[in-house]
């Protein structure tokens, strides 16, 4: 079950210039996890931010997350031709019994061209 | 070790045979997933262990059988799968309840399954 939408379905960009996603979801969340994934391999985590933040930094990543609208921004700063891939994010709403309930939204391809 | 090994890396069975994927994490994490990902889609939650305990099946078609034998492995075994169950298979675990709901997921390479 697809928590929600990612937009743009796909981005192509120049190397240097900024890349901005967004994802929408439906339920409340503990926390909203961004996730990147190479080539159709697994899929790494990049930054995680909980339900009372608003914003969070992580090198060239910034993440923006407003919960009244159910909607999360990440923006890659100067971007490389490395980071092409697929962005996908993930909303944790179930801590139940132990675990993590992650649901992945829809995914942003990125294609960054030297 | 922050890494999740999953073996093998590719697989093709006939809709007849019988084949495990199988997945270890040596970072004491207690709960562990299976997500099933067809291409250009996102992963979808398969299974859910905590404590070697199955605790989500999302409807799952019991041709998929999964198995915690321990903290450190998960199994998924297959039978008399069909075509459409070609997919990209992953793995991941994480550390909850330890550090609470706020807690990252660590994936492996996945089983990238085809189905003949």
């Amino acid at each position: 079950s697809q928590q929600g939408e990612e937009d743009p379905q796909a981005l192509s960009i120049q190397e240097g210039e900024n890349a901005t996603m967004n994802c929408s979801y439906k339920t409340s969340i503990n926390n909203l996890q961004w996730y990147r994934q190479n080539s159709g391999r697994g899929l790494v985590h990049l930054i995680l931010i909980r339900s009372n933040e608003r914003e969070k930094h992580s090198g060239r990543l910034r993440v923006t997350l407003d919960t009244s609208k159910k909607s999360s921004s990440l923006l890659i700063t100067a971007s490389r031709a490395a980071d092409t891939a697929s962005y996908f994010c993930a909303t944790d709403a179930g801590f139940s019994g132990g675990y993590n309930k992650l649901i992945f939204g829809a995914g942003t391809r990125l294609a960054v061209h030297p | 070790d922050t890494e999740v090994t999953q073996t093998p890396k590719h697989l093709v069975m006939g809709m007849t045979n019988k084949k495990s994927l199988k997945c270890e994490q040596h970072m004491g994490h207690r709960a562990m997933y299976w997500y099933k990902q067809k291409a250009k889609k996102p992963p979808e939650l398969m299974f859910v262990y905590s404590y070697e305990k199955l605790s989500i099946n999302e409807s799952v078609p019991s041709r998929f059988s999964p198995e915690c034998p321990n903290s450190s492995l998960l199994n998924l075994h297959l039978h008399a799968l069909q075509p459409e169950d070609s997919a990209l298979y992953l793995c991941a675990s994480s550390q909850a309840p330890f550090r609470g709901p706020n807690t990252e997921a660590f994936f492996g390479q996945g089983t990238r399954l085809t189905v003949v």
